[in-house]
């Protein structure tokens, strides 16, 4: 199963927005709605920030918010602050009981 | 508090094992699925194995099966991985993971470390 593709690096400002994409195939982020989002600081274990596509564990703030079109899933931080400087990491089902997860991306508050 | 704590990491030379163990707290274990996940220096993250706490079926990345074994004792609290024949390319830190929703996992331990190196 191959991992799915998320751009190595994202940035922008305080206060704006940046959206951070991953790019899988039909039999993973195209056939089904399991895709979720973690957010992992430095030395520090993932945590959940999107599940099932669109829906926020509760405590996180709803400047976090997941898409998806075809096979491309798409994480969308607004009103940037500096804590959510991170790496960011996508995941899907991908049949057949696999997880599948992507490379990871590097968000910089600028 | 809901937690998860991992330990048996270290170093080991190729084609060694190692034994993982994950304690679970602060909620029904045997209630939930559980998942070992990986990730190898400066990498992302890996899935490896997960055990299903309904139908007790377990599954295991192309990467690792034949060589880890997950194993749970559901009266202890307790998730295992069995690493045996181990290669440089198992180096990571390996978390310990609750499945929740939709294949995520909501919850993670702090990991623990693996190096497999002469």
């Amino acid at each position: 199963q191959s991992a799915l593709t998320q751009p190595p690096s994202a940035s922008g400002s305080p206060g704006q927005s940046v959206t951070i994409s991953c790019t899988g195939t039909s039999s993973d982020i195209g056939g089904y709605n399991s895709v979720s989002w973690y957010q992992q600081h430095p030395g520090k274990a993932p945590k959940l920030m999107i599940y099932e596509v669109t829906k926020r564990p509760s405590g996180v703030p709803d400047r976090f918010s997941g898409s998806k079109s075809g096979n491309t899933a798409s994480l969308t931080v607004s009103g940037l602050q500096a804590e959510d400087e991170a790496d960011y990491h996508c995941s899907s089902y991908g049949g057949s009981n696999n997880l599948v997860f992507g490379g990871g991306t590097k968000l910089t508050v600028l | 508090e809901v937690q998860l704590v991992e330990s048996g990491g270290g170093l080991v030379k190729p084609g060694g094992s190692l034994r993982l163990s994950c304690a679970a707290s602060g909620f029904t274990f045997s209630g939930y699925s559980m998942s070992w996940v990986r990730q190898a220096p400066g990498k992302g993250l890996e899935w490896v194995s997960t055990f299903s706490s309904r139908t007790r079926n377990i599954y295991y990345a192309d990467s690792v099966k034949g060589r880890f074994t997950i194993s749970r004792d559901d009266a202890k609290n307790s998730l295992s991985l069995q690493m045996t024949s181990l290669r440089a390319e198992d180096t990571a830190v390996y978390y310990c993971a609750r499945d929740s929703s939709g294949w995520s996992r909501d919850v993670w331990g702090q990991g623990t470390t693996v190096t497999v190196s002469s």
